[in-house]
């Protein structure tokens, strides 16, 4: 089935630095969503892409949706401590547009 | 504006009794999700409401699991006869605008 890769699978930095981490498939998407998700509470949407190179900002945050439509990252400049938390990225595969699927995560931890 | 509700959060029982989640969605959202978190995994997508129809429930393990939406608002899922793999945080979330899922906190079981 679809499945999303992401890559690191975890992150410890200190405050300050720059992250980046990606997210990719062997299938095409539409549609590249980032999330966020603290400690004890539901996904919070960051920032949603919708086309082919598209370039987003959120604040700190950076999304691209990538050109072949199977990867999309996601830069934070400049971390801070309330970064800390669990990075999803999700999407509609364009074979089946009707269902959201999530990738792993990719944990990061930041020190003061 | 008030964000997805749900009850109850934390819920302990064991093998082969029965559980019921349930979920407030936001105000004028018409699609409502209930999505399966395990520990240390991306959420996967149980069971998909357009009002108070099914778009999507592929994956929802019909023999034990069931879900309804009534009058096309508060939604509830149930589980009998809980297996010890169905411990997991159980999300439930609405979107007004396709994809922007608004995420409820959670409702964790554990299963003893």
């Amino acid at each position: 089935g679809q499945q999303l890769n992401q890559s690191p699978q975890s992150m410890f930095i200190q405050e300050g630095e720059d992250v980046s981490m990606n997210c990719t498939s062997s299938s095409i998407f539409n549609t590249w969503l980032w999330y966020k998700q603290d400690p004890g509470e539901g996904p919070v949407l960051l920032i949603a892409l919708y086309k082919a190179g598209e370039l987003t900002s959120n604040g700190r945050l950076t999304a691209q949706f990538g050109i072949t439509r199977k990867d999309s990252f996601l830069n934070i400049s400049a971390s801070i401590p309330s970064d800390v938390g669990i990075y999803f990225c999700a999407g509609p595969p364009a074979s089946n547009t009707g269902k959201l699927i999530f990738g792993q995560g990719t944990t990061l931890q930041v020190k003061p | 504006e008030a964000g997805v509700a749900q009850s109850p959060r934390y819920k302990i029982i064991e093998k082969r009794q029965s559980v019921a989640f349930w979920c407030n969605p936001i105000s004028g959202h018409a699609t409502l999700y209930w999505y399966q978190q395990i520990l240390g995994q991306g959420p996967k997508l149980l069971i998909q409401f357009q009002n108070n129809g099914v778009v999507d429930d592929s994956q929802l393990p019909k023999d034990r699991f069931s879900a309804e939406r009534l009058k096309g608002v508060d939604s509830t899922l149930k589980i009998q006869p809980a297996k010890l793999e169905d411990s997991a945080v159980y999300l439930c979330a609405s979107s007004l605008v396709v994809w922007e899922l608004f995420f409820g906190e959670g409702s964790r079981l554990t299963v003893l």
